[in-house]
């Protein structure tokens, strides 16, 4: 069974830095794309970032190009995003995702984890 | 840079009803548009992808069609477990959603 379980979410404050993480499961990781998406409160779903599998390529929404950075670490199955000079635009839920087919369906989310930014 | 446009916003029907939920983009994106489910307080579900394909699980009350630039996701008839949001994405994108309600 396919798990994606994210952590690292929390209050921090403008300008602030927060890593997330998402552990993964249940398949072979290093051979996913894997993303991010976020969901603001009552708002709809944006995607963020994405890596592929071996961490060779990565991509970016650009209202967070050159704060944010994803990674992964495939001898860990794990799925990180650092995320730096936070903005109160930044809070949402965020979502870790498995990637499948060459545009970006997401086929397995997380159940989230939010972030407040907020002083 | 792709506009995903869903119609209706709301959509309030009855269990038992059909639904008909509509995603435009503004040029065509061939058959590669996926429809994702979700429910209050719960992390988007797939439905369907590549514009016809229903996701592992999926009812088969839940069908898609269109190609191009006009998309359809259709529920054929509405359990109460259907009252959600219902998004498409292409690649990157996704539209605003569609909220169906109980009426």
């Amino acid at each position: 069974e396919v798990q994606l379980v994210e952590s690292g979410g929390g209050l921090v404050q403008p300008g602030g830095s927060l890593r997330l993480s998402c552990t993964a499961s249940g398949f072979t990781f290093s051979k996913y794309w894997m993303s991010w998406v976020r969901q603001a409160p009552g708002k709809g779903l944006e995607w963020v970032a994405n890596i592929e599998g071996d961490g060779s390529k990565t991509n970016y929404v650009g209202s967070v190009r050159g704060r944010f950075s994803i990674s992964r670490d495939n001898a860990r199955n794990s799925l990180s995003l650092q995320m730096n000079s936070l903005r109160a635009e930044d809070t949402a839920v965020y979502y870790c995702t498995r990637v499948s087919g060459a545009y970006d369906t997401s086929e397995y989310w997380g159940q989230g984890t939010l972030v407040t930014v907020s002083s | 840079e792709i506009v995903l446009t869903q119609s209706p916003a709301t959509l309030s029907l009855s269990p038992g009803e059909g639904a008909t939920l509509s995603c435009r983009a503004s040029q065509s994106v061939s058959s590669h548009l996926d429809w994702y489910q979700q429910k209050p307080g719960q992390a988007p579900r797939l439905l369907i992808y590549d514009a016809f394909n229903r996701a592992t699980g999926i009812p088969a009350r839940f069908s898609g069609s269109g190609s191009g630039t006009d998309f359809t996701l259709t529920i054929s008839s509405l359990e109460p477990e259907d009252f959600a949001v219902y998004y498409c994405q292409y690649s990157i994108t996704f539209g605003p959603g569609t909220k169906v309600d109980i009426k």
